[in-house]
């Protein structure tokens, strides 16, 4: 039983083309995000949603939309692909439990979506 | 800018040998620090952690250490296990002010312990 499962695992495409990548969680968690590890190897925080609520949105082009049906599922939809969009797409999840230290800094990630544009 | 870095790619070890991960800092708003762990074709999977109201906190082989002054973290692993191979990642939040789970993440350190 995957906690956090992501698909696909792998995504090869053309530029210009529109993809998603879905996730799905069992933790009964109630915070989700969407990582991207880059080629530097950094991973930088996307999304974030808390009950299909959009806390946090950084800096990243409107061609990505995350979407969150539910509190277990946010998915990333990705508009008009580009080169630079390459990466590996990490979904996580937390428990913003209160009375609890730094539950929401603990997140449990999925094993990665690699994007490839060509 | 990376707020968060850890300056060496990778360090080997012999087993049972000490593996000590660095990682520097340079935003003073961070309060919350933890270190992930990801075997390759896996995600990152969460390994220890400290608050900055604390200058060390320990986990069975793992001892995480905080300088605040010198914005340095680093964790140890005594004694090191070949299954200890991984890639290492240290990671920041500003947990206290904003507790959103948002984490500043390093390049990561990969460690090779050798048998």
């Amino acid at each position: 039983d995957t906690a956090v499962s992501q698909t696909p695992k792998y995504l090869v495409t053309q530029m210009g083309n529109d993809k998603s990548i879905k996730c799905e969680q069992n933790l009964g968690h109630d915070t989700m995000y969407w990582y991207k590890q880059d080629s530097k190897k950094f991973l930088k925080i996307m999304f974030s949603y808390n009950n299909k609520e959009l806390i946090i949105n950084e800096t990243v082009p409107n061609r990505f939309s995350p979407k969150s049906p539910d509190k277990a599922h946010l998915n990333l939809h990705i508009n008009s692909l580009e080169l630079g969009d390459s990466a590996v797409y990490f979904c996580a999840s937390s428990h913003s439990g209160v009375g609890t230290v730094a539950t929401n800094e603990k997140l449990f990630f999925g094993s990665g979506t690699q994007l490839s544009v060509l | 800018d990376q707020q968060v870095k850890q300056n060496s790619p990778s360090l080997s070890v012999q087993e049972g040998r000490i593996s000590i991960l660095n990682c520097d800092y340079t935003n003073s708003m961070f309060d919350y620090f933890l270190w992930y762990k990801k075997y390759p074709a896996e995600g990152p999977t969460f390994l220890i952690s400290i608050s900055s109201i604390k200058d060390k906190n320990e986990d069975g082989r793992f001892t995480v250490f905080l300088n605040k002054s010198a914005k340095h973290l680093s964790l140890h692993i005594v004694p090191s296990q070949p299954g200890d191979s991984a890639v290492y990642f240290c990671a920041a939040s500003e947990y206290y002010s904003s507790n959103t789970g948002k984490l500043i993440f390093g390049q990561g350190t990969t460690l090779q312990v050798k048998p």
